[in-house]
């Protein structure tokens, strides 16, 4: 099993200009989330999602927007890049009623600049 | 209202010491306590979980963890460092509860082992 699988690895925007980050997983899980990480400051939620067609705010949400029209895929859109979205984004995916049991897979991350 | 807070963003042991990693938790119910590890570029993994089951938890790689409720802890141990345990190293919670579970990370600690 591929697990989940963000693309692209790695982006340069210009400021101004948009981008869609995706992400796939395989192992049937209802949630989905969107985190950035930044040096100092952790993972911070951008996005989740519950289910498919259902989308929610986290800690981060301005300047960002998502989709989640199938269950296996969560998209992460910013409308128009500004340099403090300068991040790596990483994406998540866990089962409805084991988060005791599994906790969240991650993606390997989306190495983001904003020039 | 959950937090995590870890002592010490850097810590730095020799090849074969202990290992010691600080993580305090807050939360107005039982928490799941977690410790995630990032490897340089690479998505968090999980390394081990508190789920009530018992105070001592085991993961991969000989860490583990015990939770101290007096204390609010969930400090991570290693008995000898290796050089392949460098890394990063999040501490997480999650409320003990049904439905949607918000996990809150730390800010994370960086090991790095000296040979």
């Amino acid at each position: 099993n591929a697990g989940v699988t963000q693309t692209p690895k790695f982006r340069v925007l210009k400021t101004g200009q948009s981008m869609t980050l995706l992400c796939a997983q395989d192992m049937n899980h209802e949630y989905m989330y969107w985190y950035r990480q930044d040096p100092g400051m952790g993972l911070r939620l951008i996005h989740y999602s519950v289910g498919e067609g259902t989308t929610a705010k986290g800690e981060v949400p301005d300047g960002y927007n998502v989709s989640r029209l199938k269950k296996q895929n969560f998209l992460l859109g910013l409308e128009s890049a500004a340099p403090s979205q300068t991040s790596v984004y990483f994406c998540a995916s866990s089962y409805k009623r084991r988060l005791q049991d599994y906790g969240y897979t991650f993606g390997s991350g989306t190495r983001l600049t904003v020039v | 209202a959950q937090s995590v807070t870890q002592l010490g963003s850097h810590v730095s042991v020799s090849e074969g010491a202990l290992v010691l990693l600080r993580c305090n938790y807050s939360s107005s119910v039982p928490p799941y306590l977690f410790w995630y590890v990032q490897y340089p570029n690479q998505g968090l993994q999980l390394l081990l979980k508190y789920t009530s089951a018992a105070t001592l938890v085991k993961g991969i790689n000989d860490f583990e963890a015990e939770f101290k409720k007096s204390e609010t802890s969930f400090h991570l141990t290693k008995p000898s460092a290796h050089m392949s345990d460098a890394a990063e190293y999040f501490c997480a919670v999650s409320p003990l509860l049904s439905g949607y579970q918000k996990v809150t990370f730390g800010t994370g600690t960086k090991l790095q082992v000296i040979p």
